[in-house]
C-alpha cells in the first residue's frame, strides 16, 4: 500500500517568505508527527497530532511555526517569515497510535536563501 | 550535553564484517529503545525495537540495551553493501506522547 507522502519534495524560498509543507499519512493512521532534520543531525520533534488536535506541540521552535490537520488526515506545516536557519529536511511520520511504529515520509527539503 | 549521544562516523567496513553501532544516553527514564536506518534522501525506517534491558535478535541484526550503563548497541552480522546507510538510535520514556529522542546518526559504509 501507499506510504507517507510529502509535497513538495524540495522547496526553495527567500528569507521572509511564507511556506506550506504538506503531509499525506498512511490511510487509517490517527497519529501524525512532524520532525525537522538538519544536516548531520537526527530528527528533532516539532508537533504531534492525534486525530485533528495537536496533542503535543512542545517542539515548535517559535510562533512562526504552525501546523494543522483539519480532517484528521492530511496535515500542513506552515512557516511564516522564513529565516535561513529554517533550512532543513522536514519529515512527517504517521502511526496507528502513540505507542505504535512510526512510518516516515521522504521529507521536504527546505532551503531558505 | 545532549540527552542521546551517537558518534557520527563515518564507519567504513569491508563486506562480511561485523558492525557495532552504539549510543549513550543520560535520561534514566528512557524505557523504549529503537534503531532506525536512513538511506540517503529517504525517511528513517524502523529496524529494531526493544523495551528496557536485554538483547533482541532479528536476522543479521542484534540490539542490546544496558540500562545500568545507559548504553545501547546494534550489531550487524555479515554486513552487505546494501547496509550502507545512516543508523539512528532513538528512545522514549513511558507515558506521555511517546515522542522519540533521536541520536545524530552514524554513517555506515560497507564496501565490496
Amino acid at each position: 500500500g501507499a506510504g507517507v507522502s510529502q509535497t513538495p519534495s524540495n522547496k526553495v524560498t527567500e528569507k521572509g517568505k511564507y511556506v506550506e509543507l504538506r503531509c499525506d499519512p498512511i490511510s487509517g493512521h490517527t497519529a501524525l508527527y512532524w520532525y525537522r532534520q538538519s544536516l548531520g543531525q537526527g530528527p528533532e520533534f516539532l508537533i504531534y497530532f492525534q486525530g485533528t488536535g495537536a496533542a503535543d506541540d512542545s517542539g515548535l521552535p517559535n510562533d512562526r511555526f504552525f501546523a494543522v490537520r483539519p480532517e484528521g488526515s492530511v496535515s500542513t506545516l506552515k512557516i511564516q517569515r522564513t529565516e535561513r536557519g529554517d533550512s532543513a529536511v522536514y519529515l512527517c511520520a504517521s502511526s496507528f497510535g502513540p505507542q505504535e511504529t512510526q512510518y516516515f515520509g521522504p521529507g521536504t527539503r527546505l532551503l531558505v536563501l | 550535553q545532549k540527552e542521546v549521544e551517537q558518534d557520527p562516523g563515518p564507519l567504513s567496513v569491508p563486506e562480511g564484517a561485523i558492525v557495532s553501532l552504539n549510543c549513550t544516553y543520560s535520561n534514566s527514564a528512557f524505557q523504549y529503545f529503537m534503531w532506525y536506518r536512513q538511506y540517503s534522501r529517504k525517511g528513517p525506517e524502523l529496524l529494531m525495537y526493544t523495551y528496557s534491558s536485554g538483547n533482541k535478535e532479528d536476522g543479521r541484526f542484534t540490539a542490546q540495551v544496558d540500562k545500568s550503563s545507559k548504553y545501547i548497541s546494534l550489531f550487524i552480522r555479515d554486513s552487505q553493501p546494501s547496509d550502507s546507510a545512516t543508523y539512528l538510535c532513538a528512545m522514549t520514556t513511558t507515558g506521555g506522547s511517546y515522542i522519540p529522542t533521536f541520536g545524530r546518526g552514524t554513517s555506515l559504509i560497507v564496501h565490496p
